[in-house]
């Protein structure tokens, strides 16, 4: 299984980067790295996704370096309603079955 | 048009009863899954159903057994509910047979309080 690790909280301001990273250093061949975000009362939502390099997207880019062990998620210039939990999740297979490991989240919190 | 939903929202009863929660998904995926989230916002994979066949299994109590009438549907069936079983309750689904490598949607949670 592929455990992963994050930070349990950050805080930032309105207008800055965020990098938040997570650990996976058991993350086999082929699994994917998969960030969620989540607000209060509500399910998670996809962000990213990813397996090597970097990835961009409208709202954020995710960075995975060559060994894969971690992997950061960078959101750019943040807004008060970034504010949320955001999950790193790693796919997993070993044969026959699939096991999905989130991380514990990282509570983030921008303030004005 | 929601695409996960779940019913009910909230529930509350007595240890002991059996309860259960519906999951539907009208995005045409292929794989639905049940998540538990407890007090300290661990999330936690408990079923994943792909064309009716369950493909993860974790180390829940057999008092929670998944139900898949069809491919939009997979209802959460607990018996002799639990003080333990406290907890939010997320259903999701994904359109790839390999849920690690494809986008999940989940649903809005039921919170399961158990008196």
């Amino acid at each position: 299984l592929a455990k992963t690790t994050q930070p349990i909280s950050m805080d930032s301001y309105e207008g800055q980067e965020v990098n938040i990273t997570c650990s996976h250093n058991n993350i086999a061949t082929n699994d994917y790295i998969t960030w969620y975000q989540q607000f209060p009362s509500q399910g998670p939502r996809f962000i990213i996704q990813g397996y090597k390099t970097k990835v961009t997207n409208e709202v954020a880019s995710l960075f995975i370096p060559a060994d894969r062990k971690s992997s950061t998620l960078s959101l750019p210039r943040v807004s008060l309603s970034d504010t949320a939990v955001y999950y790193c999740l790693v796919g997993a297979m070993n044969t026959g079955f699939q096991k999905l490991v989130f991380g514990t989240g990282t509570r983030l919190l921008v303030s004005p | 048009d929601t695409a996960v939903s779940q019913t009910p929202k909230y529930l509350v009863t007595q240890m002991g009863n059996d309860k259960s929660i519906k999951c539907e998904q009208n995005l045409g995926h292929d794989t639905m899954y049940w998540y538990k989230q407890d007090s300290k916002k661990f999330l936690k994979i408990m079923f994943s159903y792909n064309n009716k066949e369950l493909i993860i299994n974790e180390t829940v109590p057999n008092r929670f057994s998944p139900k898949s009438p069809d491919k939009a549907h997979l209802n959460l069936h607990i018996n002799s509910l639990e003080l333990g079983d406290s907890a939010v309750y997320f259903c999701a689904s994904s359109q790839e047979e390999l849920p690690g490598t494809d986008t999940q949607y989940f649903g809005p949670g039921t919170r399961l309080t158990v008196l």
